[in-house]
């Protein structure tokens, strides 16, 4: 089956540090790949997304690759800022309508 | 574009009553509609699958006698958690397959905010 891993968190840097927050899958076929970001209290926003190998997804600064040799989709950003303290999720659709969450990765960003 | 509401936000019920949760496609409709739920600090587990004009698809373990979905239009689908149990107070959060609109193209679910339920 369909599964998604994600490193556990919570991960904490400094602003303007270098973010990255790894993801890696296992899927039949050729699945599309997500990165969500949820606020405290608030739902998920789609944040960037892949759909074949080589994509690169980039939003607000955050960009993450669809490596299909390693299974991967890791997520980063340059340079972070206190806003972007949030939950993130990883996911995966691989073709019939469902999404298969990774666990989430809480990002705590200090000024 | 791809704009998910859900309503109410928050709601406070007492134990057996029944409480309506309402998710709404904006500016766009969804013949696909998913309802999840979400624990405190946990990733989100994906209640049902609901179609409009046609039954809802129940993952397992999910209880369709409690959870009443309806996905009468294009644009409503609504949950229905029939006699609340204080287990039954969650986060829940529904999604709309944007069928190709908003600047993720196809093959993309939105969110909605999410209706945080607590059942005293």
């Amino acid at each position: 089956g369909n599964s998604v891993t994600q490193m556990e968190g919570p991960v904490t840097l400094s602003e303007e540090a270098f973010l990255t927050i790894n993801c890696t899958y296992t899927a039949t076929g050729y699945p599309s790949l997500f990165w969500y970001v949820q606020y405290p209290g608030e739902g998920l926003q789609l944040l960037l997304k892949a759909t074949k190998a080589d994509d690169k997804g980039s939003n607000k600064g955050f960009e993450a690759t669809y490596r299909k040799e390693t299974t991967s989709f890791h997520l980063e950003k340059g340079s972070v800022q206190v806003s972007d303290s949030a939950v993130y999720f990883c996911a995966l659709n691989s073709g019939y309508s469902t999404l298969t969450f990774g666990k989430g990765t809480m990002l705590l960003v200090s000024p | 574009g791809a704009v998910v509401s859900q309503h109410p936000s928050w709601v406070i019920c007492k134990s057996g009553t029944s409480v309506k949760i309402e998710c709404r496609s904006l500016d766009f409709q969804a013949t696909t509609m998913f309802w999840y739920r979400q624990f405190p600090k946990q990733s989100l587990m994906l209640m049902a699958t609901s179609n409009e004009g046609s039954k809802a698809t129940y993952e397992q373990g999910v209880e369709k006698d409690k959870f009443l979905i309806n996905h009468a239009s294009l644009t409503l689908s609504t949950l229905t958690v029939t006699s609340a149990h204080p287990e039954d107070s969650s986060f829940y959060i529904c999604s709309a397959d944007g069928g190709g609109r908003g600047e993720f193209g196809t093959d993309t679910q939105y969110f909605g905010p999410g209706t945080r339920l607590t059942v005293l």
